[in-house]
């Protein structure tokens, strides 16, 4: 099993709809999580990080739950700037280092 | 107060040929990431620095690939006798304290190799 494993998508979805995206983990990745947004041809960049007791920033809310071992991203109201590929983020070990997810493409059309 | 820079921005190589690609982490960050990204891939580990010493290199595809990291700072990594299927972004990040905090990319190297 991958460490870290996301459906690639693509997700396309209308403008205003809520989406949401699962990340699997596997055991050497599952000290801490995030999520991070990649633009097309750019670098990627922390969008959340994601606490056991679940977190929302602003129209994202990320949530773990260990016993399945899976993290997800919901996006409420999407908009057209959400379109990009999302990574999913493990940390291995208490000092390891973070490991990408292949990423989840979205799409938001007009 | 910059960023992550790296250079150069893109590099166009022949086969068998030898390329270096530079990292300047944000300043104050005490670790170093290489990774590479083929077209549509995911992230790739390649190597991490904590100072100037490489605790985890366990992601260099072969020994043609080799990477330092001088006073803390300034990386280079250096492929050596270049390959087609070397031809990937190679992206560069930094954090502050060490593996597993917040990461601040670079825009990456394109490295094309014909």
């Amino acid at each position: 099993r991958k460490e870290v494993e996301q459906d690639p998508g693509p997700f396309n979805v209308p403008e205003g709809a809520t989406v949401a995206f699962n990340c699997t983990y596997s055991n050497s990745a599952s000290q801490s999580f995030f999520w991070y947004r990649q633009d097309c041809r750019k670098e990627p960049k922390l969008l959340m990080s994601v606490y056991s007791s679940g977190n929302e920033d602003g129209r994202f809310t990320a949530q773990l739950n260990r016993a399945s071992q899976y993290i997800s991203l919901l996006i409420r109201d999407s908009k057209l700037s959400d379109s990009a590929t999302y990574l999913c983020v493990g940390r291995r070990g208490s000092q390891g280092n973070l490991i990408f997810g292949k990423g989840t493409k979205l799409s938001v059309k007009p | 107060g910059a960023g992550v820079s790296q250079s150069p921005s893109n590099k166009v190589t022949e086969k068998g040929k030898d390329v270096e690609l530079r990292c300047d982490p944000i300043s104050g960050h005490t670790a170093l990431y290489w990774y590479r990204q083929s077209l549509g891939q995911g992230l790739e580990f390649l190597i991490y620095f904590q100072g100037n010493s490489a605790p985890d290199k366990s992601g260099l595809p072969s020994d043609r690939f080799s990477a330092e990291r001088t006073g803390g700072s300034v990386s280079t990594l250096t492929i050596q006798r270049t390959q087609q299927e070397d031809s990937a972004v190679y992206l560069c990040a930094s954090s502050l304290v060490g593996a597993g905090y917040e990461q601040f990319f670079g825009p990456g190297t394109r490295l094309t190799v014909l």
